[in-house]
C-alpha cells in the first residue's frame, strides 16, 4: 500500500530557532501534498496545500513566512517552522495525493510532535 | 475553511455491540467524503470514503451512509473490537478534491 513517511517524528527546539520537517511518499508520485497542525484532542487543520514545483497554497490564517512549505519533487515536500515559539508546538501531519489514484484519498503520514521551548 | 462538525466527542461501547459515529456537514457542494481512523500519537488512516451521488456504502465491518438532504454523515461499525478504540474524523471535499477539511471527531472507547 501507498506509504507516506515523515522525518523527525518527534523534535524539541529552542525558541527563536527554525525546524524543518519532512514528508515523503515512498512508493509512489505525488504531485499535491497537504499539512495540517493537530493540537491535542482536536481536529486536523488544514494548513496548506503544495503542489509539485509551483508555490504552495496556504489557508486563511496561515502565515506563510513562518511556515515555508517547499515541495521539490514528486516525493518529498518540507515543511520549516520559522523563529520557532512555545504556540507553535504541536503535532503536523502532512499527507500525500496518489497521482495516479482514481479518487482523492489521500495517504498520511505518522505525524512530526514539535517540542518548543 | 468548510464546516464539518460532528455531534458526539465521545461514545462508550461494550466490544461486540455496534457502534455509530455522526457527522454534519455545511457544504452542499461537497462531493466526497472520507472516515478516517486516528490512534494515539499516529497520524490517520482511511476507513471508508463514499462519493454525494451515493447514500451508502459497505466495506468490512463498517459502512457509511450519506443523507444529503439533512447533510449528514454516519460511520457503523458492526461488532466493535477493543481494537476499533481511536478518534474517528469525516473529511469532505469538493468535485476537484482539492482540499480537505476536518471534523472535530469522535473518540471511541470499546469496553471489553
Amino acid at each position: 500500500g501507498a506509504v507516506v513517511s515523515q522525518h523527525p517524528s518527534r523534535v524539541i527546539c529552542k525558541s527563536g530557532t527554525s525546524v524543518k520537517i519532512e514528508c515523503r511518499s515512498l512508493d509512489f508520485q505525488a504531485t499535491t501534498m497537504f499539512w495540517y497542525r493537530q493540537f491535542p484532542k482536536k481536529s486536523l487543520m488544514l494548513m496548506a496545500t503544495s503542489n509539485e514545483g509551483s508555490k504552495a497554497t496556504y489557508e486563511q490564517g496561515v502565515e506563510k513566512d513562518k511556515f515555508l512549505i517547499n515541495h521539490a519533487s514528486l516525493t518529498l515536500s518540507t515543511l520549516t517552522v520559522t523563529s520557532a515559539h512555545p504556540e507553535d508546538s504541536s503535532f503536523y501531519i502532512c499527507s500525500a495525493r496518489d497521482r495516479l489514484a482514481g479518487v482523492g484519498e489521500q495517504y498520511f503520514g505518522p505525524g512530526t510532535r514539535l517540542t518548543v521551548t | 475553511g468548510e464546516s464539518v462538525g460532528l455531534h458526539l466527542p465521545t461514545l462508550s461501547v461494550q466490544e461486540g455491540d455496534n457502534s455509530i459515529i455522526n457527522c454534519a456537514y455545511s457544504n452542499s457542494a461537497s462531493d466526497y467524503f472520507i472516515w478516517y481512523k486516528q490512534e494515539s500519537g499516529k497520524g490517520p488512516q482511511f476507513i471508508i470514503d463514499i462519493r454525494s451521488n451515493m447514500d451508502k456504502r459497505q466495506g468490512q465491518r463498517v459502512t457509511v451512509l450519506l443523507n444529503k438532504t439533512v447533510k449528514h454523515l454516519s460511520l457503523q461499525i458492526a461488532a466493535t473490537q477493543p481494537g476499533d478504540s481511536a478518534v474517528y474524523f469525516c473529511a469532505e471535499t469538493p468535485y476537484n478534491f482539492n482540499k480537505f477539511y476536518f471534523g472535530s471527531g469522535t473518540k471511541l472507547n470499546v469496553k471489553p
